[in-house]
């Protein structure tokens, strides 16, 4: 069975900084996605950056960015110049490539950014 | 705009009464999901259908039961098996690549 170990149960940064959040997974599987999630007080599900297990170079969406490291079954989100918008629950996820392509999320991690 | 709706976004339950959650979606995916989201943890898998009149048990399926009559709806039932219902739900819904589309949830309350 697959597992995402979120580590940081609350994170708090100033705006303008930079802040990771980790995320360790388990799988015996070799082809998979993961995935980070934001979830602001809204409560809707936004996917925030996604990365191919077999992709070696990190996903970057402008502000975001992970370090995916396969074989040590890590996968981290970089925020950079973090912004107020940015105050949500992050979830790392997990979701093999075939059979039934569930989720399998992380506990999460709440982020606030103070002015 | 195509997307998923769950409705209602509050509801509120008697003790041994069952109550069904709405999951519909118009983007023409195969695969549906219901998940729990309990504070303080991530989201839980309930059940999930990757075809029309199939559907699995997630991780935590007792007191919970589905049907997927139709590929655009997923209906979800809590059950008076269900012990401790209280908690939020969101629906998802995927096509045979790896993006999720979630609803916005409903908050359920036992009173």
């Amino acid at each position: 069975a697959q597992t995402v170990t979120q580590s940081q149960p609350e994170m708090s940064v100033q705006e303008a900084e930079t802040v990771t959040l980790s995320c360790t997974y388990d799988t015996s599987e070799s082809n998979y996605y993961l995935f980070w999630y934001k979830q602001p007080p809204s409560r809707q599900m936004i996917l925030v950056i996604r990365q191919e297990a077999y992709k070696q170079q990190n996903a970057t969406e402008n502000r975001f960015s992970v370090n995916f490291q396969k074989a040590a079954k890590s996968f981290s989100l970089k925020i950079s110049d973090s912004q107020l918008g940015d105050t949500a629950m992050y979830f790392c996820a997990f979701r093999i490539i075939q059979g039934a392509q569930k989720l399998v999320f992380g506990q999460g991690t709440r982020l606030t950014i103070n002015p | 705009d195509g997307g998923i709706t769950q409705s209602p976004k509050y509801l509120f339950r008697k003790e041994g009464q069952n109550v069904t959650l709405s999951c519909e979606q118009n983007l023409n995916h195969d695969a549906m999901y219901w998940y729990r989201q309990d504070p303080g943890q991530g989201l839980r898998l309930i059940y999930y259908s990757q075809i029309v009149n199939d559907f699995q048990k997630g991780d935590i399926a007792e007191g919970y039961s589905v049907s997927r009559e139709k590929k655009e709806s997923f209906p979800l039932t809590v059950t008076s098996a269900q012990k401790n219902p209280t908690a939020f739900y969101l629906c998802a819904s995927s096509a045979l690549v790896w993006g999720y589309t979630f609803g916005s949830g409903t908050r359920l309350t036992v009173v």
